[in-house]
């Protein structure tokens, strides 16, 4: 079955530190693969989105940046930290033959 | 661009009261539409889904949710809430032949024993 991978759970970092948030995606190939923000009182905020290797689209300018190097792998970046970057990062995916998405279980990224 | 909004914000209940999320979206062609639920340190989890057909959806843990095209609305109902429906309760919708589910900022559910 189809199973995606986030890894750390939580993060803290210092402002102006870099960040490295990495998603695997196991059971499917050649997914869709989305990084999505849930800021306090937000809601979820996608940020990027992919359709295969080294095809990344952006939904929202700003610090961060995304990168696909290997079909199940999508990862999110940043060079300099900001305190608003903070927030709850998912990484999702459709579910194969299907259009719900599933979810990872999240990086809780707080900027001090 | 689509949008998805959720007016209520924050919702806070007693065990027994009825549940009603409002949920709308703005595209006005065909949508796939849906309800996840994130309990407290859990994954983002689908609740019901609406594709096609009967506009009244039943969905996991006594929830259903009504599709009301006239109204673009999708509103999320349990006639009884648990304690355990404690929850962030999120709408989405797909449309348009979008791949990409567009999230309403959500609503926290407080349920009191």
């Amino acid at each position: 079955s189809q199973t995606i991978h986030q890894w750390p759970a939580t993060l803290v970092q210092p402002v102006g530190s870099p960040l490295s948030l990495e998603c695997t995606v196991e059971g499917t190939s050649n997914p869709n693969l989305y990084w999505y923000r849930q800021a306090a009182g937000r809601g979820l905020q996608l940020l990027f989105y992919s359709v295969g290797i080294g095809q990344i689209s952006s939904e929202v300018p700003q610090n961060l940046s995304a990168s696909r190097p290997q079909d199940r792998q999508f990862i999110l970046s940043s060079k300099k930290l900001l305190l608003s970057d903070s927030g709850f990062y998912l990484c999702a995916s459709p579910r194969a033959g299907d259009t719900e998405a599933f979810f990872g279980q999240g990086t809780r990224l707080t900027v001090v | 661009a689509q949008s998805v909004s959720q007016h209520n914000h924050h919702v806070i209940l007693s065990e027994a009261a009825s549940l009603e999320l409002g949920c709308n979206y703005s595209y006005g062609g065909t949508v796939n539409l849906f309800w996840y639920v994130q309990y407290p340190g859990q994954h983002l989890q689908l609740l019901l889904k609406y594709f096609s057909g009967d506009p009244l959806v039943k969905g996991i843990k006594g929830f259903e949710a009504e599709f009301i095209k006239s109204k673009f609305s999708f509103n999320l109902r349990k006639p009884s809430v648990q304690w355990s429906d404690t929850a962030e309760y999120f709408c989405a919708v797909l449309s348009g032949g979008s791949y990409i589910p567009t999230f309403g900022r959500g609503t926290s559910l407080i349920v009191h024993p």
